[in-house]
């Protein structure tokens, strides 16, 4: 089947604008989950979203940035009034019945000007 | 805080020979641990996990060992191959969370 997918693979934007990235997880994977990664860098865990349950936030960097997932499947992340320091490729990934087990997307690399 | 890094950001290879990827991690409720294998422009890909209460696994061509002592996790890698070029993270969950906590990431460079 299918993995993972994200849109746009590329996105560049001016500083100050709301930009949104999209994350299809694997059909029937209940746990989704944000990151980002920056150039040479590891990766930064933004948000994680596990069935209906309230995601955990926890490591969203600023109140600009907020993620939403609808009925369970598609997931949004939204920056608003992007800042350069936001340029970065943002990964998705999703997991079943092995939770620790997380399959990613090829990401979205985000240059904001 | 909690956190898992990583030795050695770079490390170079001759193909054919054996690579060994370490990590060390500071958290000592973490029972569970994964490598993943990240080629240039796509995102990470599992190679191989491990639980607390083992100290050594083996997959193809790759092997884990967990040494809890020490809090020390390596990746052992064997004949490499160019193909093995790549960004190596290892990554954590503690226990009773289902959240993953990835270190910084060693390159592995293969010199053919």
């Amino acid at each position: 089947g299918a993995g993972v997918s994200q849109s746009p693979s590329n996105k560049v934007t001016e500083k100050g604008k709301d930009v949104e990235l999209r994350c299809d997880p694997i059909s029937g994977h209940t746990a989704l989950y944000w990151y980002r990664q920056s150039l040479g860098q590891g990766l930064e865990f933004l948000i994680y979203f596990q069935g209906n349950s309230a995601p955990d936030k926890s490591g969203l960097p600023s109140d600009r940035f907020s993620a939403e997932r609808t009925g369970g499947s598609v997931s949004t992340l939204t920056i608003q009034r992007t800042q350069q320091e936001d340029s970065a490729v943002y990964l998705c990934a999703s997991s079943s019945h092995r939770v620790y087990e997380q399959y990613f997307g090829p990401g979205t690399r985000l240059t904001v000007t | 805080g909690e956190s898992v890094g990583l030795h050695l950001p770079t490390l170079s290879v001759q193909e054919g020979d054996n690579s060994i990827i370490n990590c060390a991690y500071s958290n000592s409720a973490s029972d569970y641990f994964i490598w993943y294998k990240q080629e240039s422009g796509k995102g990470p890909q599992f190679i191989i996990d491990i639980r607390s209460n083992m100290d050594k696994r083996q997959g193809q061509r790759v092997t884990v060992l967990l040494n809890k002592t020490v809090k020390h996790l390596s990746l052992q890698i064997a004949a490499t191959q160019p193909g093995d070029s790549a960004v190596y993270f290892c990554a954590e969950r503690a226990g009773g969370y289902q959240k993953v906590t990835f270190g910084t990431g060693t390159k592995l460079q293969v010199i053919p």
